[in-house]
């Protein structure tokens, strides 16, 4: 297993709600993507943050907003949660200046009823 | 915009067989193609990558093909066991000093014993 941790593991919110998911990077790596993996799909790039910036963003809207702290720890928020915001959401982490390779964390289970 | 194709969505191969899933790409400034192998609840993990610069790299039962000039690339496990019975993943990361990493639609590998 990596070293990236998420949590919460799973998450019930209601249409309309924000969410805030956590995420704890590998140590040593200083760049953290988020994404999306709907059912039977494969992750959606969101976004990326390296050295507490944003450093590219997929096609999802400006509700989906994100955070890195100091020791690289990193948020996702979603405000105004939909239906369809209903997914996995993974974390990846990894060295920009570095390898190429990123490690995903076990993920959070968003469900939006 | 960016674009990931991978085929086939469902694979079913007989234990010792071998199996292919192939991939196309459409930024030509991709320079980074990891594969992930997903089971069932976890989280994607990297079962081998390929840069740009190289043709073909192996790691056992598991090689990878990269044709740059027509943006394929290629997974094979040979002598396939029961284990490898997963989701599979292609992705391809954006070149420009970009990280955005463009994943697959995926392919359910089975594999009969």
């Amino acid at each position: 297993e990596t070293g990236v941790t998420q949590s919460p593991t799973h998450l019930i919110k209601t249409r309309g709600q924000q969410v805030t998911l956590r995420c704890s990077s590998q140590s040593g790596h200083n760049t953290v993507s988020w994404y999306q993996q709907a059912l039977g799909q494969g992750p959606q790039f969101i976004f990326q943050y390296y050295r507490e910036e944003e450093n590219g963003r997929g096609n999802f809207p400006p509700r989906f907003s994100g955070l890195q702290f100091p020791n690289y720890s990193s948020e996702l928020n979603v405000n105004a949660l939909e239906l369809d915001d209903s997914a996995l959401y993974l974390c990846a982490s990894s060295t920009l200046q570095g390898g190429d390779e990123q490690y995903f964390g076990p993920g959070t289970r968003l469900t939006v009823t | 915009g960016e674009n990931v194709e991978q085929h086939p969505s469902t694979l079913s191969v007989q234990e010792g067989d071998s199996a292919v899933i192939k991939c196309t790409y459409s930024d030509s400034a991709s320079n980074y193609f990891p594969w992930y192998k997903q089971e069932l609840g976890k989280r994607p993990q990297l079962i081998i990558d390929i840069r740009s610069n190289v043709g073909e790299k192996k790691d056992q039962r598991i090689a990878v093909t990269l044709n740059k000039t027509a943006k394929h690339f290629s997974l094979h496990i040979t002598e396939t066991q029961p284990e490898d019975s997963a989701v599979y993943f292609c992705a391809a990361r954006g070149g420009g000093g970009g990280f955005k990493t463009i994943f697959g639609a995926g392919t359910r590998l089975f594999v009969k014993a």
